[in-house]
């Protein structure tokens, strides 16, 4: 079944460093593909996504792009701040035209960001 | 715009005890989902539907069961409440060709 694969963390950095987070999916068609942010004790908030193959999705600094290649989809942030700390989840959508409606998280990543 | 909502925010219950967790979206998505996030740990699907009268099992199930009458309400029910089903709750919704909206959750502890 579709899949997707994250970094484990936690990830801990200070501010202004660079950030990598490592995200693959199963190559099974051609899903969107999301990275969602979770501030603590809040709901997950959409971040960035990328709809089809060489997309780049940006926000707040952030970037991620869909490498169908390497079926990846890595985000990545050039100078990391304290307000960053949260976690992160890579995420893909069905298959464009298929008829499995489900959404297929990553397990999450802990960044915690300090002064 | 008041996008996916969820009430209560926060429950204690009893062991045996049921309750209903409600979700209601105003953006007419299909598609709506239920998510358990246990702590320090990812998303796992307990149930999802593609349309009003249509609902699945998702990783999870089992505990609970879930209802769409309407196209805007997916509200997701505990019959005997567990202490293995203490955990925030999630619901989402989406569109055919949008990214999810998740509520704000419900924290549920059981005792």
């Amino acid at each position: 079944g579709n899949s997707v694969t994250q970094m484990e963390g936690p990830v801990t950095l200070s501010e202004e460093a660079f950030l990598t987070i490592n995200c693959t999916y199963t190559a099974t068609g051609y899903p969107s593909l999301f990275w969602y942010v979770q501030y603590p004790g809040e709901g997950l908030q959409l971040l960035l996504k990328a709809t089809k193959a060489d997309d780049k999705g940006s926000n707040k600094g952030f970037e991620a792009t869909y490498r169908k290649e390497t079926t990846s989809f890595h985000l990545e942030k050039g100078s990391v701040q304290v307000s960053d700390s949260a976690v992160y989840f890579c995420a893909r959508g069905p298959n464009s035209g298929g008829s499995n409606y489900k959404l297929t998280f990553g397990k999450g990543t802990l960044l915690t960001v300090n002064p | 715009n008041a996008g996916v909502t969820q009430t209560p925010k926060f429950r204690i219950l009893k062991i045996g005890q049921s309750m209903t967790l409600q979700c209601t979206q105003d953006m007419n998505h299909n598609y709506m989902y239920w998510y358990r996030q246990d702590p320090g740990m990812g998303l796992k699907l307990i149930y999802y539907s593609v349309g009003a009268g249509i609902t699945d099992k998702g990783e999870v199930p089992n505990g609970y069961n879930v209802s769409r009458s309407t196209t805007e309400d997916f509200p997701l029910r505990l019959e005997l409440a567990a202490p293995s089903q203490t955990s925030v709750y999630f619901c989402a919704s989406r569109g055919v060709n949008t990214e999810a909206f998740f509520g704000q959750g419900t924290r549920l502890t059981v005792v």
